[in-house]
């Protein structure tokens, strides 16, 4: 079974806008990462947070993580059509056992 | 670096077809692993390595997929006899695992669809 879940499935904003995609998952982890996937390519890394860090930055996206509440969410500020992709939560599930699963990931949508 | 490299990019085979996928991680990455994408299933994971050696394959479907790490270069996944319910795109993606999983590097996909 999937370890993390989006939320929303698809997502449709204006160029300018920000974008926020939510993450739960179900067991403890030791970290959670963000990937990016443009249609027929592979999956890039956006971001890691360690399970003690509560928030994290890269340039216009923020990521969130809440341990208490299994979930973590990513924002996109300023969206740009660029960032046109689908973006996946993953999680290394509980203990060490090098193990990463994905969540069905949140389809975005920027309209310039 | 060039990066994961994957091959063939895309393959179209008949049922009952042997189907062997490549993969070649970046150059010091210690771990990898293969995924299948499907729209109905998102991204699973089939199996992974840590220095050549398979640690999980439990997300392998079945006996006919089989995959091989002879050093740290190069892995294959096989798929024998292949079936129409094996089209997916199969990805590859290494890194380099310290204390934690960190950052997976994924090669573009190997499209793979079954008639």
């Amino acid at each position: 079974s999937q370890q993390g879940e989006e939320d929303p499935q698809a997502l449709s904003i204006q160029e300018g806008e920000n974008a926020t995609m939510n993450c739960s998952y179900k067991t403890s982890i030791n970290n959670l990462q963000w990937y990016r996937q443009n249609s027929g390519r592979g999956l890039v890394h956006l971001i890691l947070i360690r399970s003690n860090e509560r928030e994290k930055h890269s340039g216009r996206l923020r990521v969130t993580l809440d341990t208490s509440k299994k979930s973590s969410s990513l924002l996109i500020t300023a969206s740009r059509a660029a960032d046109t992709a689908s973006y996946f939560c993953a999680t290394d599930g509980p203990g060490n056992t090098g193990k990463l699963i994905f969540g069905q990931g949140t389809t975005l949508q920027v309209k310039p | 670096d060039a990066g994961v490299i994957q091959s063939p990019r895309h393959e179209v085979t008949e049922m009952g077809q042997e189907v062997t996928l490549r993969c070649k991680p970046i150059s010091g990455h210690n771990s990898l692993f293969w995924y299948r994408q499907t729209m109905m299933r998102g991204l699973e994971l089939l199996i992974y390595f840590n220095n050549n050696v398979p640690i999980d394959d439990s997300g392998m479907p079945e006996d006919r997929f089989s995959a091989k790490m002879p050093n740290a270069s190069f892995s294959t996944l096989k798929i024998q006899p292949s079936e129409p319910r094996d089209s997916a795109v199969y990805f590859c993606a290494s890194s380099l695992r310290q204390v934690n999983t960190g950052e997976l590097f994924f090669g573009e996909g190997s499209r793979l669809t079954v008639l």
